[in-house]
């Protein structure tokens, strides 16, 4: 069965510095989303993306935070500069065209700033 | 804004029991409802997805069901064993069909 595959497994990065996660989606699959979940906490949305550009986001997506989709098969998160409070499981997922399917996700990406 | 609250945070049960995990939400129009499987450090896996116009759906020992009226989802499972055990998450899209909201989980142990 096809799957959402995001990299790396886990991030390790200084405060201050930017960081880009990455994620394949499902290969015909139209809507992409990010989700975080900080340790112990809910698992929180982010944004999702469609048409290639932005159709939601919350307010903790800031100006810190972009998304792109740079070839038509990875999806990015990038943070500009990373705080320690953006140590947290991140997940991408994805959703077929029909709006009745679900949401597949990834395996996501534990981002530790230091 | 929808808010997703799951109840009990923790369960403890003897392997072979029936459970039922419950979540409620108090936006009640949402698109549809998913239930996911987390084990610790571990992505999410979807186990049932209930549209907004269903009440329930089964996968092997698993039945989900939707009561949208009163605000309400069970996530149901027979004979538990201890590969069960996981942390539970119901999540609402909302009637938009964008954005997830989830609850805090149900962390579901089944002692052999």
């Amino acid at each position: 069965e096809p799957e959402v595959t995001q990299t790396p497994s886990h991030q390790v990065t200084q405060m201050g510095q930017e960081v880009i996660l990455r994620c394949v989606p499902i290969s015909n699959h139209l809507y992409f989303y990010w989700y975080r979940q900080i340790l112990g906490q809910k698992v929180e949305f982010l944004v999702s993306f469609y048409n290639n550009e932005i159709s939601e986001k919350s307010e903790i997506f800031d100006d810190q935070f972009s998304v792109e989709r740079p070839d038509g098969s990875n999806f990015t998160l990038k943070i500009r500069s990373t705080k320690l409070e953006d140590s947290a499981m991140y997940f991408c997922a994805s959703r077929a065209q029909a709006l009745n399917q679900p949401q597949h996700f990834g395996d996501g990406t534990r981002l530790s700033i230091l | 804004k929808q808010e997703v609250t799951q109840i009990p945070a923790a369960l403890s049960v003897p392997e072979g029991e029936n459970l039922v995990l419950n979540c409620s939400f108090t936006d009640s129009a949402i698109y549809n409802l998913q239930w996911f499987r987390q084990d610790p450090g571990k992505g999410l896996t979807s186990l049932l997805l209930i549209q907004s116009s269903q009440r329930e759906q089964t996968s092997g020992r698993l039945n989900a069901s939707l009561d949208k009226s009163s605000g309400r989802s069970t996530l149901y499972i027979a004979a538990s064993q201890p590969g069960d055990s996981a942390t539970y998450l119901c999540a609402m899209r909302d009637a938009n069909a964008g954005k997830s909201t989830f609850g805090d989980g149900t962390t579901l142990t089944v002692k052999p």
